[in-house]
């Protein structure tokens, strides 16, 4: 089973500032690697599919980057609806895996 | 619109059995994938079972393998989850997801399961 490890587990930004989420593999995921986000009380939403495309629908704000087992999503300048938890998950093998979350928290 | 509606949540004791349901609209459900996602109170995502689209092939994660069985029918646009031995674990929300693109890019609002005497 691979082994995806966030970090920060918590990020505390303020409005504006940029924010860097890392997703790190336990072995290579190739390009692999989603991004979604959850809200409280709400089911998770995709971001960025295979490390660094953007879902539909999804601000340019967001991207993605990385391969092989290092992963990163930036988010240029946070908006109040940011604020959420953001997990990485890997579709390289089964069983599909996520990583812990990382909350991105306001400050 | 797309949508994933699931259904079946509940109270159920520990050894006991529930049967969760999800009907997708909007979209071709016969063409995707389809997968159960869970999240346990206060705890991150956890990927339990998936089905292709024909129902053909169906994969599992080893902390509900041999006791959940993920089945689907596309004639309804349904998935189902038959839940056996359940135990105190595996409370948790239970989420319908959508696979496209080898992601999950449509969930539904989830259903919860709590098991407990």
């Amino acid at each position: 089973e691979i082994v995806l490890t966030q970090s920060p587990v918590t990020l505390s930004l303020s409005p504006g500032e940029r924010a860097t989420l890392s997703c790190r593999a336990s072995q290579s995921v190739r390009n692999f690697l989603h991004w979604y986000q959850q809200k409280p009380g709400q089911a998770p939403r995709l971001l960025i599919y295979d490390a660094s495309n953007r879902a539909t629908g999804i601000p340019a704000r967001f991207s993605g980057s990385g391969s092989g087992t290092d992963f990163t999503l930036t988010i240029t300048s946070l908006e109040p609806e940011d604020f959420a938890v953001y997990y990485c998950q890997q579709r390289y093998n089964w069983p599909r895996t996520f990583g812990q979350g990382t909350k991105v928290e306001i400050k | 619109e797309e949508q994933l509606a699931e259904s079946g949540g509940g109270l159920v004791q520990p050894g006991g059995s529930l049967r969760l349901s999800c009907v997708g609209s909007g979209y071709s459900f016969s063409r995707l994938w389809m997968h159960w996602v869970r999240q346990a109170p206060g705890k991150g995502l956890e990927w339990i079972s998936h089905v292709n689209n024909e129902g053909t092939f169906t994969a599992y994660a080893d902390s509900v393998k041999g006791r959940f069985t993920i089945s689907r029918d596309n004639a309804n646009s349904m998935i189902h989850l038959q839940m056996n031995s359940l135990r105190a674990e595996d409370t948790a929300i239970y989420y319908c997801v959508r696979d496209q693109f080898f992601a999950f890019d449509l969930w539904g609002p989830g259903t919860m399961v709590t098991v407990s005497s």
